[in-house]
C-alpha cells in the first residue's frame, strides 16, 4: 500500500526565512506525488505535482519540491517565507495509473510564520 | 469558471439521524471524490465516482454511500449517524483521465453530530 509520512506536524519559520516541509513516500510502483495547501476554513488547493517528467517541480506561490528516489523523499521548499504562507500543507501520493483519482494524504504540517 | 460547490456548508445532526451532502463539480469534470477530514484521522478517502460509476472506495462502513448523477453532480449519504462521524467532508472534482491526482476541492461541509 502506498503511504506518505510528513515529518513535523508543526513548523515555525521567520518571515523571509527558508521554508522546508518534509515528506517521505512509500510506494511499490512509480508514484505520482503532490503537495496541497489548506488555508483556514477552506478546501485544499494543489501547490504542485510530480509525475516523473522532471525531478524538480515548481509550483504556485514560489514553492518547489524535489523528487529524490534514492531517499524516497519529496520535500517542499520556498526560499523566503511570507506571512500569507501560513497554512496547513499536505503531501499526497497516488498510483501512476491514469484513471485512479484516489489520493493517500499525509497527516499534514501546520506552517506558522513569525513576523 | 465556477469552482467546486458543496452544500450545506455547516450542519448539525443528532445520533441516529441521516445526512445527505451535495457536491457540484467544476464544469467538464467527470470525476468526483469524497474525503473525510478529522483532527484525529486526517484526510481519509471515502469514494470516487466517474461517469456515474463508483470507481474507487475507501475503508468506511456501509453507512457511508454516494452516487453521481448524469450531470456529474454527486451526493454522499451517511445513515445512522454516530458521534465519530463529526468531520469536515470534502468533495473534489477532476477531469478523471490524464491528470490523475490533480484534484480541485470544495470548501467542505462541516458536520457536527450531537
Amino acid at each position: 500500500a502506498q503511504s506518505v509520512t510528513q515529518l513535523g506536524s508543526h513548523v515555525s519559520v521567520s518571515e523571509g526565512a527558508l521554508v522546508l516541509l518534509r515528506c517521505n513516500y512509500s510506494s511499490s510502483v512509480p508514484p505520482y506525488l503532490f503537495w496541497y495547501v489548506q488555508y483556514p476554513n477552506q478546501g485544499l488547493q494543489l501547490l504542485l505535482k510530480y509525475t516523473s517528467a522532471a525531478t524538480l517541480v515548481k509550483g504556485i506561490n514560489g514553492f518547489e519540491a524535489e523528487f529524490k528516489k534514492s531517499e524516497t523523499s519529496f520535500h517542499l521548499t520556498k526560499p523566503s517565507a511570507h506571512m500569507s504562507d501560513a497554512a496547513e500543507y499536505f503531501c499526497a501520493v497516488s498510483d501512476a495509473n491514469f484513471g485512479n483519482e484516489k489520493l493517500t494524504f499525509g497527516t499534514g504540517t501546520r506552517l506558522t510564520i513569525i513576523p | 469558471k465556477a469552482g467546486v460547490t458543496q452544500t450545506p456548508r455547516y450542519l448539525i445532526k443528532t445520533r441516529g439521524q441521516q445526512v445527505t451532502l451535495s457536491c457540484s463539480p467544476i464544469s467538464g469534470h467527470r470525476s468526483v471524490s469524497w474525503y473525510q477530514q478529522t483532527p484525529g484521522q486526517g484526510l481519509q478517502f471515502l469514494f470516487e465516482y466517474f461517469s456515474e460509476t463508483q470507481r474507487n472506495k475507501g475503508n468506511f462502513p456501509g453507512r457511508f454511500s454516494g452516487r453521481q448523477f448524469s450531470n456529474s453532480r454527486s451526493e454522499m449519504n451517511v445513515s445512522t449517524l454516530e458521534l465519530g462521524d463529526s468531520a469536515l467532508y470534502l468533495c473534489a472534482s477532476s477531469l478523471g483521465s490524464s491528470n490523475a491526482g490533480e484534484l480541485f476541492f470544495g470548501e467542505g461541509s462541516r458536520l457536527t453530530v450531537l
